[in-house]
C-alpha cells in the first residue's frame, strides 16, 4: 500500500543550528499533513500542520513546507535547542481516512 | 489535566497470559484509536472506533479486542499474549471530521516474556 517515509532515519546537528527534517509522501490525494515529535517514553505531541491549500505554514520556531508537486514535506526547526532531540514523524491523511504515519526521524542535538 | 490517559504505563506479563489496556479521553472527541509502536518507532494503527463503533480493524489477530462502553473509553484486551506482541501501545483521540489532528496518550510498554 501507499506510505509515507523519510529520507534520513537520524539527523545530529549542533545547538542553535537549524535543522530540516525531510519527508516525501505518496498519496497524491493527501491533503492534510501533520508533524508530530515522539520524546523518550512519551507519545506524539502536534507540532504543526498544513493543509493542501498552502506551501508554508510557521509556528513558534518551526516552519513546514509543502511541495505537492513532488510529494515533499519538510520540518524546519530554528535556533535547535537540546530540548528539541526527539523521533519526529511526518502523517499524511485525505478526506476521512486515518492518517498515515511515517517511519520516523531522530533528531540528535549536542550542546 | 492529561487530555488522553492510558493506563498501566508498563505492562510485563507471561505468554499466554490474557491482558487489558485502559484509555480515556476528556476532549470530548467522538473518535478513538489503538496504534501499535514496534522496536523501529514505526506507528501502525490497529483500530478505530467513533462515538464507540468499531470503523477501522486493521489486520490485527482476533486475540486483540477493543471495547469501548462510551465514547470516552476505548480499552484493548489481549487475549494469549504472544512473545511478538511486545511494543508499545499509544491510544489516541480525534474529531470525526476527518482531516484532524489525534491527540495521543503517554503509551504502555507491553512486554512479553
Amino acid at each position: 500500500g501507499e506510505s509515507v517515509g523519510l529520507h534520513l532515519p537520524t539527523l545530529s546537528v549542533q545547538e542553535g543550528d537549524n535543522s530540516i527534517i525531510n519527508c516525501a509522501y505518496s498519496n497524491s490525494a493527501s491533503d492534510y499533513f501533520i508533524w508530530y515529535k515522539q520524546e523518550s517514553g512519551k507519545g506524539p505531541q502536534f507540532i504543526i500542520d498544513i493543509r493542501s491549500n498552502m506551501d508554508k505554514r510557521q509556528g513558534q520556531r518551526v516552519t513546514v513546507l509543502l511541495n505537492k508537486t513532488v510529494k515533499h514535506l519538510s520540518l524546519q526547526i530554528a535556533a535547535t535547542q537540546p530540548g528539541d532531540s526527539a523521533v519526529y514523524f511526518c502523517a499524511d491523511t485525505s478526506g476521512y481516512s486515518t492518517l498515515t504515519f511515517g517511519k520516523g526521524t531522530m533528531l540528535l542535538v549536542s550542546p | 489535566d492529561t487530555a488522553v490517559s492510558q493506563t498501566p504505563k508498563y505492562l510485563v506479563t507471561q505468554m499466554g497470559n490474557d491482558k487489558s489496556i485502559k484509555c480515556e479521553q476528556n476532549l470530548g472527541h467522538d473518535t478513538m484509536y489503538w496504534y501499535k509502536q514496534d522496536s523501529k518507532k514505526f506507528l501502525k494503527i490497529m483500530f478505530s472506533y467513533n462515538n464507540k463503533e468499531l470503523i477501522i480493524n486493521e489486520t490485527v489477530p482476533n486475540r486483540f479486542s477493543p471495547k469501548s462502553p462510551d465514547k470516552a473509553h476505548l480499552n484493548l484486551h489481549i487475549n494469549s499474549l504472544e512473545l511478538g506482541d511486545s511494543a508499545v501501545y499509544f491510544c489516541a483521540s480525534s474529531h470525526p471530521s476527518g482531516n484532524e489532528k489525534l491527540f495521543f496518550g503517554s503509551g504502555t510498554q507491553l512486554s512479553v516474556l
